[in-house]
């Protein structure tokens, strides 16, 4: 089966950087997303790991190992708007070459002022 | 950019009734369709994948006969939660796999199912 895991909640101040880590256990690892959702939206796609290895896009930065099912999302100079859950997803492919694609429970981000 | 469509945004309907919600995916061809739901301060829990042109598969606890899906086509998915029940009551998102790989997958806006 799968298993994904990361903080239920985080608060951070305004300017500062953050950092939300992603365990995760899956038979047929095919890579590994963050996404970002606001309460009541759909999931907007942030950043996306299949290497070992950092991933930076902007303020937003990904890691991953996958010798130890770890990732992390590094969010820098955050502002209020960056007030959202931060969702780690794991492509996993099945028998039968399809994939499918898991969600972790979500960690819930308050930037304060 | 790939986009996929989903209505209604919103229903409200009585308990017993069905409710269909469509996803279409506009500027490309979605071969496989993945479907959520979520509960308030919860994660999008996979319902089903659907597949255009054969039936669909299931996630383990998800009842079949109750949210039926279908994939006629390569631009459309429909999920009709049948006899609804004020415990169906959900946040439920469908997702497209987009054409390459890195770029991941798509989601719908989502509609918020309210049963009364």
């Amino acid at each position: 089966g799968q298993n994904i895991d990361q903080p239920t909640e985080m608060t951070a101040t305004e300017g500062a950087i953050v950092q939300i880590n992603c365990t995760y256990q899956t038979s047929g690892f095919n890579g590994l997303f963050w996404y970002q959702q606001h309460a009541g939206e759909a999931p907007t796609f942030l950043s996306y790991n299949v290497l070992d290895g950092l991933e930076e896009k902007g303020r937003f930065s990904s890691f991953l190992s996958r010798s130890k099912g770890y990732s992390y999302l590094l969010l820098k100079e955050l502002q209020m708007k960056d007030s959202a859950s931060y969702l780690c997803a794991v492509r996993d492919r099945l028998s039968g070459g399809y994939n499918k694609l898991i969600f972790g429970a979500g960690t819930r981000l308050a930037v304060h002022p | 950019g790939a986009v996929v469509s989903q209505h209604p945004s919103w229903v409200i309907c009585k308990s017993g009734t069905s409710v269909k919600i469509e996803c279409r995916s506009l500027d490309f061809q979605a071969t496989t369709m993945f479907w959520y739901r979520q509960f308030p301060k919860q994660s999008l829990m996979l319902m089903a994948t659907s597949n255009e042109g054969s039936k669909a598969t299931y996630e383990q606890g998800v009842e079949k006969d109750k949210f039926l899906i279908n994939h006629a086509s390569l631009t459309l998915s429909t999920l009709t939660v049948t006899s609804a029940h004020p415990e169906d009551s959900s946040f439920y998102i469908c997702s497209a796999r987009l054409p390459h790989a890195q770029d991941g997958y798509t989601f719908g806006s989502g509609t918020r199912l309210t049963v009364v």
